[in-house]
């Protein structure tokens, strides 16, 4: 069975400063890869996915996130944080048999921007 | 497009009662999905629907729970009867196809005294 592991429950990051969001998955085959934000109140928007080529994939408001086949990984990156980007943010495994149709989310990661 | 539309966006009940959350999905998505969202469980897959037929239900937690999609633009999940361990924020989402975004509504936050 496919799961994902976020190993930090609750990040603080000064804003202007670079993020780094952690993402490990178990899958048996080249699985598909998303992160997902939920601000306070809201449902979860999409920030990037993965299917397959480039493992470096380019997301909405300056967000990427870097495949690594061999770490079994899939970490959020931005450069600098903006106040904004204070959510939760969440990542989901899927499967190429089922493309986004049984996705497995992590147990999310809260960011805290302090000034 | 409106997005994702859930109603109600609370929902506070006493045990025993019936609850049904309603969903209206973007128009020409074929897939709509149910999602239960605790602190203890975190976010959870209920059950999803193509061109409105039911193809897995396996997150179910138990009879009490069902879910229904009489057609293209609106579907329903319903508890009875309602128990306190039910409370959750509950979410739907709606996609166009099997690969494509997942399209998620506010939640609709459900307290079971």
């Amino acid at each position: 069975a496919q799961s994902v592991t976020q190993p930090d429950i609750h990040i603080t990051v000064s804003e202007g400063a670079s993020l780094e969001l952690r993402c490990n998955y178990s899958y048996g085959a080249t699985p598909y890869l998303f992160w997902y934000v939920q601000s306070p109140g809201q449902g979860l928007q999409l920030l990037l996915k993965y299917f397959s080529g480039d493992t470096l994939v380019q997301g909405i408001k300056g967000f990427e996130a870097e495949f690594k086949r061999s770490q079994s990984s899939f970490n959020l990156r931005k450069p600098s944080v903006h106040w904004s980007d204070a959510a939760e943010y969440f990542c989901a495994v899927g499967s190429p048999n089922f493309g986004n149709e049984k996705l497995t989310f992590g147990t999310g990661t809260r960011l805290t921007i302090i000034p | 497009d409106a997005g994702v539309i859930q109603s109600p966006r609370h929902e506070v009940t006493e045990m025993g009662q019936e609850v049904t959350l309603r969903c209206k999905p973007i128009s020409g998505h074929d897939y709509l999905f149910w999602y239960r969202q605790t602190m203890m469980r975190g976010l959870e897959l209920l059950i999803y629907f193509n061109n409105n037929v039911p193809i897995d239900d396996s997150g179910m937690p138990e009879d009490r729970f069902s879910a229904k999609m009489p057609n293209a633009s609106f579907s329903t999940l319903k508890i009875q009867p309602s128990e306190p361990r039910d409370s959750a924020v509950y979410f739907c989402a709606s996609s166009r196809d099997r690969v494509g975004e997942q399209y998620f509504g506010p939640g609709t936050r459900l307290t079971v005294t």
